[in-house]
């Protein structure tokens, strides 16, 4: 079971939208719709963004969606706001019961 | 709102086992669902450490499995994770978590970080 792997970096202007890819295999991102995103602030604990690819937890904002093609999931924040910076952290369920988070993303506005 | 709280040593000696409790407030464990712990290297992405539910039923990653022991109080309305053999790659910020529908982390404690150092 290995980590799925992200881009250590992403960044942005104020307004403008970025897309942080998230890719696995077809034991885990492949092979179910179970993708989550995670935002965590410096210090802070993690906050669940999406779930199942693309559904959003009350509170979320619309800015914030996702997709999936393949082995790849895609999380895109449109309309970037300062209070965006944050690292973004994936995850997948991988079968048996187990699940697989990503080597994270520094979101730079 | 659900809230969690990690609790135990902030220093463990290398060989020896990391304790940690997750206790949980304003709901009840035997409601449902699984309640995991997710842990941070410093500087680095989240890992996944395993599941348990009030029955006890748990899963584990399987790098760790051989190490890891999952246990529930449901009088307390805690659980609890033990880490043997603990060595300096052991050292991150442990996250406790409410598991919902099996794949997504809806509450999480605000993490306790434990350094493996003698």
């Amino acid at each position: 079971q290995s980590a799925l792997t992200q881009p250590p970096s992403a960044s942005g202007s104020p307004g403008q939208s970025v897309t942080i890819s998230c890719t696995g295999t077809s034991s885990d991102v492949g092979g179910y719709n179970y993708v989550s995103w995670y935002q965590q602030h410096p210090g802070k604990a993690p906050k669940l963004m999406i779930y199942e690819v693309n559904k959003r937890p009350s509170g979320v904002p619309d800015r914030f969606s996702g997709s999936k093609s393949g082995n790849t999931a895609s999380l895109t924040v449109s309309g970037l706001q300062v209070e965006d910076e944050a690292d973004y952290h994936c995850s997948s369920y991988a079968g048996s019961n187990t699940l697989v988070f990503g080597t994270g993303t520094k979101v730079t506005v | 709102q659900v809230q969690l709280q990690e609790s135990g040593p902030g220093v463990v000696k290398p060989s020896e086992t990391l304790s940690l409790t997750c206790g949980v407030s304003n709901y009840s464990i035997t409601r449902g669902y699984y309640w995991g712990w997710i842990r941070q290297p410093p500087g680095k992405g989240l890992e996944w450490i395993g599941n348990i539910h009030h029955s006890g039923n748990a899963h584990y990653n399987p790098s760790l499995k051989s190490r890891v022991t999952e246990s529930v109080d449901t009088s307390k309305n805690q659980f609890s994770l033990r880490l043997s053999s603990v060595t300096a790659a052991d050292t991150a910020i442990y996250f406790c978590a409410r598991l919902v529908a099996g794949t997504e982390f809806d509450f999480w404690g605000q993490g306790a970080l434990v350094t493996v150092s003698s």
